[in-house]
C-alpha cells in the first residue's frame, strides 16, 4: 500500500547538467501534480498531468524545465542545463480525481553546485 | 500575487496550552480549504479540511474555522503536543486554478 513515491530523495548536480526527477503516483492515482518549494517559501504550482498529458503548466518556467507522465512509468520532472537558482525541494503529489485532496511524496531535494 | 496567506512565520506555543494558526486569503472563488503538515525532510501530509459552504470542521483535536466574510481561515490544536511541532501549510481549491494554492507556511513550536 505505498504512497507517493519519489526518487532521488538527493540530486546534486554542476550547472550545465540535466536533473530528472521521478514519481510513482499512489496505486489508483491518475492525477500528478508537481510543485517546488524554495528556501522560506511555500509550495509554488508547476505543473499538472493525467496520463500521458499536460493539463496545465502555468507554474513551469518557460525554458528548461519540461514533464510528462507517460502511459507506463513514472512522472518525469526534466530540468535541462541547471543552474543555481533551481536548488530547491520538488514535491510531487497525486490524486484520483480533481476534487480529492492531494497526496505527497517525501520530495527530491535537488542542489546544483 | 501572494491569493493564500500566512502572516506568521513562526509560533511557539506551550505544551497542554491551544495553538491557533492563521490563514487569509484573497480569491473569493476559492471552494475549499486544507491544512497540511509538513516535518522536515518529508512531504508535507494531509491534516484537516473545510469546504466553503461550512464554518467549522472539527477532527480530534484539530478544528478548522472559516470565515467567508473577512476571507479568513484558523487551525486550532488543543491541547498542543510535542509532536505538533513542525510547519503547517493553508491551501485552497479552486479560484481558476489546478491544483492547490499554498500559502508560505507557519513553523509551530511547543514548548515542554
Amino acid at each position: 500500500n505505498a504512497g507517493v513515491m519519489q526518487n532521488p530523495r538527493h540530486l546534486v548536480r554542476r550547472r550545465g547538467q540535466e536533473a530528472r526527477l521521478r514519481c510513482s503516483p499512489m496505486k489508483g492515482h491518475s492525477h500528478v501534480y508537481w510543485y517546488r518549494q524554495l528556501p522560506e517559501e511555500g509550495l509554488k504550482f508547476m505543473v499538472y498531468l493525467q496520463k500521458e498529458n499536460i493539463i496545465d503548466e502555468s507554474g513551469m518556467p518557460k525554458e528548461r524545465f519540461s514533464a510528462e507522465f507517460p502511459k507506463e512509468g513514472p512522472s518525469i520532472l526534466r530540468i535541462q542545463q541547471v543552474v543555481r537558482g533551481d536548488s530547491a525541494a520538488y514535491f510531487c503529489a497525486s490524486s484520483s480525481n480533481t476534487l480529492e485532496k492531494l497526496f505527497f511524496g517525501s520530495g527530491t531535494q535537488l542542489s546544483v553546485l | 500575487d501572494q491569493q493564500v496567506k500566512q502572516n506568521s512565520p513562526s509560533l511557539s506555543v506551550q505544551e497542554g496550552r491551544i495553538s491557533i494558526l492563521n490563514c487569509d486569503y484573497t480569491n473569493s472563488m476559492f471552494d475549499y480549504f486544507l491544512w497540511y503538515k509538513k516535518y522536515p525532510a518529508e512531504g508535507p501530509t494531509f491534516l484537516i479540511s473545510i469546504s466553503s459552504i461550512k464554518d467549522k470542521n472539527e477532527d480530534g483535536r484539530f478544528t478548522v474555522f472559516l470565515n467567508k466574510s473577512a476571507k479568513h481561515l484558523s487551525l486550532h490544536i488543543v491541547p498542543s503536543q510535542p509532536g505538533d511541532s513542525a510547519v503547517y501549510f493553508c491551501a485552497a481549491r479552486g479560484g481558476g486554478a489546478d491544483g492547490l494554492t499554498f500559502g508560505k507556511g507557519t513553523h509551530l513550536i511547543i514548548q515542554p
